[in-house]
């Protein structure tokens, strides 16, 4: 089983949906996540961090399920601007190496 | 403006010709670290770094070197570069704090794309 995996997409709503996307995780020492968002060929840069239960900011919200080693990114009323590849990062896998998930391709259509 | 500089942006080199891309950030942070970025694999970390002196492998080591003489400056070296090393090529820095939540939130380079021939 891979480190950390994520459904690659990619995934095509129209604006207004609402979409979710999941990040499943192997190492259950994990105490932090992160999720990331990056455009086309740009540098990822930080959407949310998740150190409890779950965190909301504004039409974002992610929600970490500890027993079942996933966490969720869930977008309400998608906009064209998220469109974007989410990569999913837990914190302190074995040690400080970083491992990212291979990220989730979102298109919002008009 | 807190940031992550890396130099070159883009690059295209021929096999062999050794190549330093460097990085350097402004924020003080202790950790520092590379990754290559190629389509369908996503990111993978090549070195990273926990302070001055003090340097590991990553997931992907083979073909590059890192050194770590300055905190702000973190150098990846290519000494024989290969065409398997085209790639799209991120720095990314951290502080470290030692707290129950653990690692912490990376600030990116704009990334370089080395195209070698």
């Amino acid at each position: 089983r891979k480190e950390v995996e994520q459904d690659p997409g990619p995934f095509n709503v129209p604006e207004g949906a609402t979409v979710a996307f999941n990040c499943t995780y192997s190492n259950s020492a994990s105490q932090s996540f992160f999720w990331y968002r990056q455009d086309c060929r740009k540098e990822p840069k930080l959407l949310m961090s998740v150190y409890s239960s779950g965190n909301e900011d504004g039409r974002f919200t992610a929600q970490l399920n500890r027993a079942s080693q996933y966490i969720s990114l869930l977008i309400r009323d998608s906009k064209l601007s998220d469109s974007a590849t989410y990569l999913c990062v837990p914190g302190n896998t074995g040690g400080f190496k970083t491992i990212f998930g291979a990220g989730t391709r979102l298109f919002v259509k008009a | 403006e807190a940031q992550v500089t890396q130099n070159p942006r883009y690059l295209i080199t021929v096999t062999g010709k050794k190549l330093t891309v460097t990085c350097s950030q402004n924020m003080n942070h202790e950790y520092m670290s590379w990754y290559r970025q190629d389509p369908g694999l996503g990111l993978r970390q090549i070195y990273y770094s926990m302070n001055v002196e003090v340097t590991d492998k990553g997931d992907v080591p083979e073909g590059y070197k890192v050194s770590r003489k300055e905190k702000r400056n973190f150098p990846l070296i290519l000494e024989s570069p290969s065409p398997n090393q085209t790639s799209l090529y991120f720095c990314a820095s951290s502080l470290i704090r030692a707290t129950p939540s653990g690692a912490n939130v990376l600030t990116f380079g704009a990334g370089s794309r080395l195209t070698v021939l």
